[in-house]
């Protein structure tokens, strides 16, 4: 079975800083790596995803991760956050020709000018 | 074009009522999850479709909860004899069904058992 763990329940911080959000995760198989995004009233979105090759993938919005097999962590990274990205983010795994997701607990990332 | 549709929005039931939360897929999307979100909590799996079958209900917490999708298309998750801890925002999502296409997921219906 696979699980994930989000390390901060919540980040706080100023605009335009840089910001890193932590997940590891526990397989015993190969698995694929999600980042999702819940804005407030909204649905979760796909941020980006690892399925192999590189292990810096890029998202949308301006966010990448780095897929880090020895350390079993999928951390998720800004160089400069707005106060738009105000949102709930959530790290999945998925065993790999799976379709069911694991979820972490999630990280509230707030923004304050 | 249109998301994921899930209806109501919000339901708040009795204990011990039945319940049928709706979910309706983007066109033409085959594969069909539910999800459960408890307060301060990631989503967790519940039940996957594929087509009208049910492909893994491994997550269905019990008896009392059950998903149909007779035609493929719009799917309903229903849970009989309500408990407060059923109490969650139930998430559905539908994607192409091929291999590593993304989830799109709905709004959610936010379920309150008083």
């Amino acid at each position: 079975a696979q699980s994930v763990t989000q390390l901060d329940s919540q980040v706080p911080v100023f605009e335009e800083a840089p910001v890193e959000l932590r997940c590891n995760y526990s397989s015993s198989v190969s698995v694929y790596l999600f980042w999702y995004v819940q804005y407030p009233n909204q649905g979760l979105q796909l941020l980006l995803k690892y399925l192999s090759g590189s292990t810096l993938v890029k998202g949308i919005n301006g966010f990448e991760a780095e897929f880090n097999k020895s350390q079993t962590s999928f951390h998720l990274r800004k160089p400069s956050v707005h106060i738009s990205d105000t949102a709930e983010y959530f790290c999945a795994v998925s065993r790999q020709g799976a379709q069911k997701l694991v979820f972490g607990q999630g990280t509230r990332l707030t923004i304050n000018p | 074009g249109a998301g994921v549709s899930q209806t109501p929005s919000n339901k708040v039931t009795e204990k011990g009522k039945y319940v049928e939360l709706r979910c309706d897929p983007i066109s033409g999307h085959t594969a069909l999850y539910w999800y459960r979100q408890s307060l301060g909590q990631g989503p967790e799996f519940l039940i996957y479709f594929q087509g009208t079958g049910a492909a893994d209900d491994s997550g269905l917490p019990n008896d009392r909860f059950f998903a149909v999708r007779p035609e493929g298309s719009v799917s309903t998750l229903k849970i009989q004899r309500t408990e407060r801890g059923d109490s969650a925002v139930y998430l559905c999502a539908s994607s192409s069904g091929l291999h590593n296409s993304p989830l799109h997921f709905g709004n959610g219906t936010r379920l309150t058992v008083t």
